[in-house]
């Protein structure tokens, strides 16, 4: 079951902070947080597994709710290349970890 | 260059006919999944291999196969193919379950 993303465009200043959503209306094992900039391929950002254990990117931070089902990224002091749509994607188990993708947040720094 | 390999990177065909699109997996990983992507729904599932095996399908139309060899590269076969399948295809790979994607660069798909 797809995603649900929010909010659906940003615009923000370099150096302000936002936060971006996801939520499932399913049980999660994992949430994947992905950046895709216009043309290019996404690029892995990190990962939030049940249980409290994350893996990814050391600039950026987020967050897994297990009892909401919801995860929030923070972007934090912005930079230009925070531009770009952040896609997430969610897997109900270890075993099937075909994800699911919400269909993005479009992320606008500006200077 | 993310490690995954996927040819060719652009592709114009006719309505009705058919096309293949390859994929190599990032040396180490046994998975790979393809995906859809089109502007109004975002990236769509559409199968998962696993070591040579298919592990699970998504919205994939009977239109499209797939399979993986023995050398792990995978291919889509998308056949008797409509305007509406004109997208972009996303191969990516992954060591295991607990563990990000790696996507190739895509090979966008036109149908004239």
């Amino acid at each position: 079951q797809q995603p649900v993303q929010s909010p659906q465009a940003v615009i923000l200043r370099e150096g302000e902070d936002a936060v971006i959503n996801c939520s499932s209306s399913k049980a999660l094992y994992s949430v994947h947080w992905y950046r895709q900039k216009h043309g290019e391929a996404p690029v892995f950002l990190m990962i939030l597994l049940k249980g409290g254990e994350q893996k990814g990117h050391d600039k950026i931070s987020a967050s897994f709710n297990e009892k909401k089902q919801q995860s929030s990224l923070y972007l934090t002091a912005s930079q230009l290349s925070y531009s770009g749509t952040y896609f997430c994607g969610t897997a109900q188990s270890y075993g099937n970890n075909r994800l699911a993708f919400g269909k993005g947040n479009q992320v606008v720094v500006i200077p | 260059d993310s490690g995954v390999t996927q040819t060719p990177k652009h592709l114009i065909t006719a309505t009705g006919q058919r096309v293949t699109l390859r994929c190599s997996p990032r040396s180490g990983d046994l998975s790979v999944y393809w995906y859809q992507q089109s502007l109004d729904q975002g990236l769509q599932f559409l199968i998962q291999y696993y070591n040579g095996e298919e592990r699970a399908k998504g919205n994939i139309l009977e239109r499209f196969s797939a399979q993986q060899f023995p050398d792990l590269h995978s291919e889509l076969n998308l056949s008797s193919l409509e305007l509406g399948d004109s997208a972009l295809y996303f191969c990516a790979s992954s060591i295991s379950g607990g563990d990000g994607y790696t996507f190739g660069s895509g090979t966008r798909l036109t149908v004239v």
